[in-house]
């Protein structure tokens, strides 16, 4: 049975570093893009990017190039989404998400809130 | 980017009644080559991640109820609850894959009881 498990709820304040993590399982990590969607408080989902793991191909939403990295470690079949400085708008749910190759999410993570406060 | 437009915002159904919403995208995701709309929907539950019900516009996933359809081609989309049930009630989203990714998602639709 495939499975994301994410990393637990930070709370940071504005400035700080963070990286969130989502470990994929069931299935072959490789043969799937796997990739991260924001959802800020009580608003809809909005794509933030996704990468190809066998080459790290990623691909950003122009909205979030250059604020965060999407990065993986195929050897623990793990996907990670980092912040090098926090702002209080980047309070939110994240969710990791699987796309088939040709195909659409399928599955999702439980999600990780990040709050951001000072 | 294509623009998802979901309408209502939100509806209110009675038990066992019809709910439909709609769809529609700012360019055709429908692709010649596979004769293919690269279009699914969501529904998600308060407090929980969205879960898959439709994709190929009109594909069921494995698991869920026969009560959701997915119809639609080329730019104007609907999912149909045909008698909707309590556990219905949650936010249902429309996201095309057509394009180069990241893609897109429409606003939401919040399903309620009447």
């Amino acid at each position: 049975e495939v499975h994301l498990v994410q990393s637990g709820a930070e709370v940071k304040k504005p400035g700080e570093s963070l990286k969130i993590s989502c470990k994929a399982s069931g299935y072959s990590f490789t043969r799937y893009w796997i990739g991260w969607v924001r959802q800020m408080p009580a608003k809809g989902l909005e794509w933030m990017g996704i990468m190809w793991p066998v080459d790290s191909d990623v691909r950003y939403s122009p909205s979030f190039r250059g604020h965060v990295t999407i990065s993986a470690d195929n050897s623990v079949s793990t996907a990670y989404l980092q912040w090098s400085s926090l702002k209080a708008s980047d309070t939110a749910m994240y969710y990791c998400v699987r796309r088939e190759v040709a195909g659409t999410v399928d599955y999702w993570g439980q999600g990780t809130l990040v709050t951001v406060s000072s | 980017d294509i623009v998802m437009t979901q309408s209502p915002d939100s509806l209110a159904v009675s038990l066992g009644e019809r709910a439909t919403i709609n769809c529609k995208s700012s360019q055709s995701v429908l692709d010649s080559s596979d004769n293919k709309n690269y279009l699914s929907w969501y529904q998600q539950k308060a407090g929980q991640a969205p879960k898959l019900l439709i994709y190929w516009a009109s594909t069921r996933e494995s698991g869920v109820p026969d009560r959701f359809s997915g119809s639609g081609s080329g730019t104007d989309f609907t999912l149909t609850i045909s008698s909707l049930q309590a556990e219905d009630v949650a936010v249902y989203y429309c996201h095309q894959y057509y394009t180069t990714p990241p893609w897109t998602f429409g606003q939401g639709t919040k399903v309620e009881i009447k």
